[in-house]
């Protein structure tokens, strides 16, 4: 299993672009997330999927759109990107959060730098 | 302000001593997730413990839950310098679909 991959590594973009940050899990997860890492601000959570074509917001969600057509697959747009919006992106999934099987596993992040 | 709080924000000791970080939270969970990260890395899943039990361990680590003070502790004994790792919280709160993170522990493991 490949786990739960993130493409791309790094970005950089100017303000206003827009893009879309690719995640992908192969381990049949329900749960699917998006979280940002800024320094000194621990992981805040975008948005998370409960199950292909449940979506609902995070904490942060503003700025930010998702959708999951499929299980596997969970990307995160940025519409009009902000210098605000610099960070470190993690993408994770579980099986469920509603079992016992609610070990988060983490992509190895999406380094995106505004200007 | 952050569901998850954790104390000290950094520790620095040395190779084989022990070193515990304290995680607070404010609102009832189901459980709550000790999570590392290595520099520039994805979170790696420690230990999890649900909100009744009250000590869990796992190889060199422990954890223990007081849902009366709504505060854990990881415990990590004869540390080692691969030890160094920034070291997270998450709660899975009641009621919510969710985990919430706290702002973690940078500890630093000297040799």
């Amino acid at each position: 299993n490949a786990g739960v991959t993130q493409t791309p590594k790094f970005q950089v973009l100017k303000t206003g672009q827009s893009m879309t940050l690719q995640c992908a899990q192969d381990m049949n997860h329900e749960y699917m997330s998006w979280y940002r890492q800024d320094p000194g601000m621990g992981l805040r959570l975008i948005h998370y999927s409960v199950g292909a074509g449940i979506t609902d917001q995070g904490e942060v969600p503003n700025g930010y759109n998702v959708s999951r057509s499929t299980t596997e697959d969970f990307p995160l747009r940025l519409l009009s990107a902000a210098p605000s919006q610099t960070s470190v992106y993690f993408c994770a999934s579980s099986y469920s959060l509603q079992t016992q099987e609610e070990t988060q596993y983490f992509g190895p992040g999406t380094r995106l730098l505004v200007l | 302000s952050q569901q998850g709080e954790e104390d000290p924000q950094a520790l620095s000791i040395q190779e084989g001593e022990n070193a515990t970080m304290n995680c607070s939270y404010k609102t009832s969970i189901n459980n709550l997730q000790w999570y590392r990260q290595n520099s520039g890395r994805g979170l790696v899943h420690l230990i999890l413990i649900r909100s009744n039990e009250r000590e869990k361990h796992s190889g060199r680590l422990r954890v223990t839950l007081d849902t009366s003070k709504k505060s854990s502790s990881l415990l990590i004994t004869a540390s080692r310098a691969a030890d160094t790792a920034s070291y997270f919280c998450a709660t899975h709160l009641q009621g919510a679909q969710k985990l919430v993170f706290g702002q973690g522990t940078r500890l630093t493991i000297n040799p």
